[in-house]
């Protein structure tokens, strides 16, 4: 059964600093991986999808990597900002069987201080 | 291009009643996804329709249903409500169901409540 970790849980930083979060899953078999920020009385943003073959993708300030053989990817977050004040979440689309569902993470919750 | 739209975005129900969610998901796409979002539990999946078909379905009692038009709109019904379904409800979508390389666009919610 895949299983999606998120850490740290919650994460307070200056404005300004560079920041990781990290997701861990159990099980390798897995499509493709997405991340996502959630904001308060809004939907899911997706933020960047990396495909199982890739290693990385990058969007502006955002870049994430992928270690499918480890069962791990980060989020980079350069020069954090105030409006980066979210909760982000990883959410793995899993290969074989029910192939058409994500299964998320915990989530990390981000507070920004300017 | 319009997001995936969802109706309506709130809702107060009582115990007992039923309710029905509504979601247009993003033109041409065939996919469409739920998921419950609550506080304990996280984000869990509820099901998934492809071209009016549900394809696949998650650990949820018989009371969750749904059902995808021929115009990929898709309504979500849940019938007998209990105080433990208050949640966000979240619908996705994807252009389509191969090999699954295509991304997810989730709507902004509808937010239940239960009394």
């Amino acid at each position: 059964k895949q299983e999606v970790t998120q850490i740290p849980a919650a994460l307070s930083v200056p404005e300004g600093e560079n920041l990781v979060l990290n997701c861990s899953f159990t099980d390798s078999a897995i499509y493709n991986l997405q991340w996502f920020r959630h904001d308060p009385g809004k939907g899911l943003t997706s933020l960047l999808l990396i495909q199982s073959s890739q290693r990385e993708q990058t969007s502006g300030r955002l870049n994430a990597s992928l270690d499918k053989s480890s069962g791990r990817s980060t989020l980079y977050i350069a020069a954090s900002q105030p409006g980066d004040s979210a909760t982000y979440l990883c959410a793995v689309r899993r290969h074989g069987g029910a192939t058409n569902k994500l299964i998320f993470g915990t989530g990390t919750l981000l507070a920004v201080q300017p | 291009k319009a997001g995936v739209t969802q109706t309506p975005r709130y809702l107060i129900k009582t115990r007992g009643q039923q309710v029905t969610l509504s979601c247009s998901p993003i033109s041409g796409h065939r996919s469409v996804s739920w998921y419950q979002q609550t506080p304990g539990q996280g984000l869990q999946f509820l099901f998934e329709y492809f071209s009016e078909t549900q394809r696949n379905k998650g650990n949820f009692p018989g009371r969750f249903s749904g059902r995808q038009f021929s115009n990929s709109r898709s309504e979500m019904n849940v019938s007998t409500l209990e105080l433990g379904d208050s949640a966000l409800y979240l619908c996705a979508s994807s252009l389509g169901a191969d090999r699954g390389i295509y991304g997810y666009t989730f709507g902004s919610g509808t937010r239940l409540t239960v009394v």
